[in-house]
């Protein structure tokens, strides 16, 4: 069983239109980040949420983290080519020490 | 944020050989590091937690006398993969731990290291 699910798995839009990603999983988490990778990089950490029902927002990206600490979103107003890439989310568990990430959403964005 | 280097960025090497890779926190101390594989089109697979002054930790199905890690100091560890195999040509990235607030942390990540065995 996959601990965190994420969806959609492949995403392909236009230019300027809005996307929802999700990261959803039954376990409740001390934080959830989430993270975009370009081909042949590594990743590059968006943002980090800790609290329940939080929400962050980074230019055209807004994060959301559920009220109860078991799931996120990250949405994108106007979309651009630039925000192609694979989105992963990741979950550390108190006094685990260690992250735990999705499968990731792959979202391309034509011109 | 914090930055991570890894070096190098690709490599190739023959079957049987044995290839280094770094991974550096440049802008503060890591105590822990992790390093992980990544398939084409897939998300992170864990290999091990590296710990600065302390063996490192595998996850299942890792080898360790395969995939041998050092953490010599708290900005430098590297990952040895011994005695390559094709099979073995993979993304390898590193990443560090930096302590956010309380018991949290965040994850920087290096690069990445393409190697590929022939």
């Amino acid at each position: 069983t996959q601990l965190l699910e994420q969806s959609p798995q492949f995403l392909s839009i236009q230019e300027g239109e809005n996307l929802t990603v999700y990261c959803n999983s039954s376990s409740v988490f001390s934080s959830l980040q989430w993270y975009r990778q370009e081909p042949g990089e590594g990743p590059v950490l968006l943002v980090t949420v800790v609290t329940g029902g939080e929400v962050k927002k980074l230019k055209r990206l807004t994060f959301q983290f559920g009220d109860a600490r078991k799931d996120s979103s990250l949405h994108i107003t106007a979309a651009q080519p630039g925000d192609t890439g694979l989105y992963l989310c990741a979950v550390t568990f108190t006094n685990a020490g260690k992250s735990t990430f999705g499968d990731g959403t792959t979202l391309t964005v034509k011109p | 944020g914090a930055v991570v280097s890894q070096h190098p960025s690709r490599v190739i090497c023959k079957s049987g050989t044995s290839v280094k890779i770094e991974c550096r926190s440049l802008d503060f101390q890591a105590t822990t590091m992790f390093w992980y594989r990544q398939f084409p089109k897939k998300s992170l697979m864990l290999m091990a937690t590296s710990n600065e002054g302390s063996k490192a930790t595998y996850e299942q199905g890792v080898e360790k006398d395969k995939f041998l890690i050092n953490h010599a100091s708290l900005t430098l560890s590297t990952l040895t993969v011994t005695s390559a195999h094709p099979e073995d040509s993979s993304f390898y990235i590193c990443s560090a731990r930096q302590p956010l607030a309380g018991s949290l942390y965040e994850q920087y990540f290096g690069p990445g290291t393409r190697l590929t065995v022939t």
